[in-house]
């Protein structure tokens, strides 16, 4: 089954703790992206990734950090956590024919806390 | 603020028709897309503009006008499951590739 998966779905943390939500992909797209979703804002772009090891901030980026080692692999790490980045957090993976990003395909969200 | 404006809910009954429009002051976008995000679930794909006009998916069509600066996506026959929120995005080239931007999004609710 055609499918991003993230890990894990929810998380409890304290400030200042490292953690690292991992994001896979079995559709072979190059493209890859980390969101976050807070009430009213929608869902903004932390990284993206058009491929193996080119990545580029979002418009949130601060606090975060990623890497693409793999085509199918593409974790959100944060180094130390604040609780202003408790929020629900998506991966989304995208083939990317032409020059357009078009049809997404979405995990199912990991639920982030920070205390 | 966001740069692409969607109204924060609307309200329709079943079997009725509804838009849902998003005005934006980007230029030089690849296209408009839309995605459904219904409570507790992560965001579906709809469709995408990448030139002006309409495009129709059943009874989902969603329209651009770059002159106009503004798309809509149109629901019709609307059905109970289609209460959800609902969102536009675009994409723009960016450093290293496309850099994707989405609207506030917009709460439909679907009455009986």
């Amino acid at each position: 089954e055609a499918q991003v998966t993230q890990n894990p779905r929810y998380l409890i943390t304290v400030t200042g703790k490292k953690l690292t939500v991992t994001c896979s992909q079995n559709m072979n797209h190059e493209y890859m992206s980390w969101y976050r979703q807070d009430p009213g804002l929608g869902l903004r772009q932390i990284y993206y990734s058009m491929n193996v090891e080119v990545t580029d901030k979002g418009d949130v980026p601060e606090g975060y950090k990623v890497s693409r080692k793999e085509k199918r692999n593409f974790p959100l790490i944060l180094e130390s956590p604040s609780p202003n980045q408790t929020s629900l957090y998506f991966c989304a993976s995208s083939l990317t024919p032409g020059q357009g990003i078009a049809e997404q395909y979405f995990g199912p969200g990991t639920r982030l806390t920070v205390t | 603020g966001q740069s692409l404006e969607q109204p924060s809910e609307v309200t329709a009954v079943e079997g009725a028709i509804v838009q849902i429009n998003c005005t934006y002051q980007t230029s030089g976008f690849y296209g408009l897309s839309w995605y459904q995000q219904h409570d507790g679930g992560a965001p579906t794909f709809l469709s995408y503009n990448a030139l002006d006009g309409l495009e129709e998916t059943g009874r989902f069509s969603s329209f651009l006008s770059r002159s106009d600066s503004y798309g809509y996506l149109l629901l019709q026959e609307l059905q109970m499951k289609d209460s959800a929120s609902y969102f536009c995005a675009h994409d723009q080239p960016d450093n290293a590739g496309n850099m994707l931007t989405f609207g506030g999004g917009t709460r439909l609710m679907v009455k009986p």
